[in-house]
């Protein structure tokens, strides 16, 4: 079965650090892109960070650039989440998200790219207060 | 940065009804990159739709995407009790890389 778990929330002080992980099982996981996205309670869904399959390249939403690493060990099939100098607009559940991406080649007229976020885990929550 | 604005934000219909959602691009986007979710109270997303109308594994045909440019619809043929929930859009954009959602549209019985 293919699936992600996700681990490592809870209650942390503004100014905090807090580190998520996600646990891949069911699929090749060093052959996709992950990301992690956030939702606020009562809020929608933010997309946070991703990660390339071999970790080379990562990118952020700009509310998080500075604070927030992204990192995986494919070894382990884990994604994680080093989250720090955390603020009170940090709190949300947090989910890990599979991105599937795949090119269809369309002869002359070119190629098509698809991206997009075909697993999901059932989140871990986080919440920063004092 | 692209934003994509979703209306309504509430819809209210009852079961067997015929739901449409709409989702626009505050610029021309690829509709290749275009994805639509479902998401149930206490549940994680679930991928309905992506490249704006390929419906994913295990979903049910009444559920059906289409548009481009800026204006992509989520359309659901005749809706069933469990088909009540949020639905969000969501676009990857590549400058700067990263993903979008929309604010969601709430469908509830009416």
């Amino acid at each position: 079965e293919v699936q992600l778990v996700e681990s490592g929330g809870g209650l942390v002080q503004p100014g905090g650090s807090l580190r998520l992980s996600c646990a891949a099982s069911g699929f090749t996981f060093s052959s996709h892109w992950m990301s992690w996205v956030r939702q606020a309670p009562g809020k929608g869904l933010e997309w946070v960070a991703n990660t390339k399959q071999d970790g080379s390249e990562n990118y952020f939403v700009d509310s998080v650039k500075g604070r927030f690493t992204i990192s995986r060990d494919n070894a382990k099939n884990s994604l994680y989440l080093q989250m720090n100098s955390l603020r009170a607009e940090d709190t949300a559940v947090y989910y890990c998200a599979r991105e599937t991406r795949f090119t269809m080649n369309r002869g002359i007229i070119g190629a098509r790219y698809y991206y997009y976020m075909d697993v999901w885990g059932k989140g871990t929550t986080v919440t920063v207060s004092s | 940065e692209i934003v994509l604005t979703q209306s309504p934000g509430t819809l209210s219909l009852s079961p067997g009804e015929r739901a449409t959602l709409s989702c626009r691009a505050s610029q021309s986007v690829s509709s290749s990159y275009l994805a639509w979710y479902q998401q149930k109270p206490g549940q994680a997303p679930r991928l309905l739709i992506y490249g704006a109308s390929s419906r994913a594994t295990g979903i049910p045909d009444r559920f059906s995407g289409s548009g481009s440019g800026t204006d992509f619809t989520l359309t659901i043929s005749r809706l069933e009790p469990e088909d009540f929930a949020v639905y969000y859009c969501q676009h990857y954009g590549s400058s700067p890389p990263q993903y979008t959602f929309g604010q969601g549209t709430k469908l509830e019985i009416k």
